[in-house]
């Protein structure tokens, strides 16, 4: 079964630091997606990416994130200036078509500890 | 925007037992609705869903009803297994904003042996 992709698992950062979170969609999927799960909390979402430009984005995806698709394959959230509350638990997603209500396929996730 | 809520939060069956799981959402445009399992420290995997023109939907223990009038839909595990135990999220799609999910805020399954 394609699944999605997501490196590191854990990444630990210091107040401040910019870091990169990767993902490898599955590859016939056309829109990509983050979400992120603050521990114990509901999955929350952040921003989706359609045709190389961002499609929606929620009100917690501010001008410290940034979504990329540098190559074919992958998909990049950057968060420029870690804060304390970016420790959370960060999932890509894709899915094959918009408006036909297919369901997402979640990553594995990436869990980021900001010190 | 959806505003979707899930009760209970936490629930406890004996093995073997049913489990129902309610959500309620805001938006009639809403017209999809997944469920997922998350397991501790693993994604959240799609287990079943349940489209607006459709009153119910069943997949061997598994089911999902959905009631468009009173904007609420239920998840229903029958003979339940330790191996349901987990956090079930809810969710509504709202197709016409980007696909974007509104999810509910959990309920943590506990099934006991």
């Amino acid at each position: 079964e394609p699944e999605v992709t997501q490196t590191p698992s854990h990444q630990v950062t210091q107040m401040g630091q910019e870091v990169i979170l990767r993902c490898v969609p599955i590859s016939n999927h056309l829109y990509f997606y983050w979400y992120r799960q603050i521990l114990g909390q509901k999955v929350e979402f952040l921003v989706s990416f359609y045709n190389n430009e961002i499609s929606e984005k929620s009100e917690i995806f501010d001008d410290q994130f940034s979504v990329e698709r540098p190559d074919g394959s992958n998909f990049t959230l950057k968060i420029r200036s870690t804060k304390l509350e970016d420790s959370a638990m960060y999932f890509c997603a894709s899915s094959e078509w918009q408006g036909r209500n297919y369901g997402y396929t979640f990553g594995s996730g990436t869990r980021l500890t900001v010190v | 925007g959806e505003n979707v809520e899930q009760h209970p939060s936490t629930l406890s069956v004996q093995e073997g037992d049913s489990a129902v799981i309610k959500c309620t959402y805001s938006d009639s445009a809403s017209n999809y609705f997944p469920w997922y399992k998350q397991e501790l420290g693993k994604r959240p995997q799609l287990i079943i869903d349940i489209r607006s023109n459709v009153g119910e939907k069943k997949d061997q223990r598994i089911a999902v009803t959905l009631n468009k009038t009173a904007k609420h839909f239920s998840l229903h595990i029958t003979e339940t297994q330790p191996e349901d135990s987990a956090v079930y999220f809810c969710a509504a799609n709202l197709s016409n904003t980007g696909n974007q999910f509104y999810f509910g805020t959990g309920t943590s399954l506990t099934v006991i042996p």
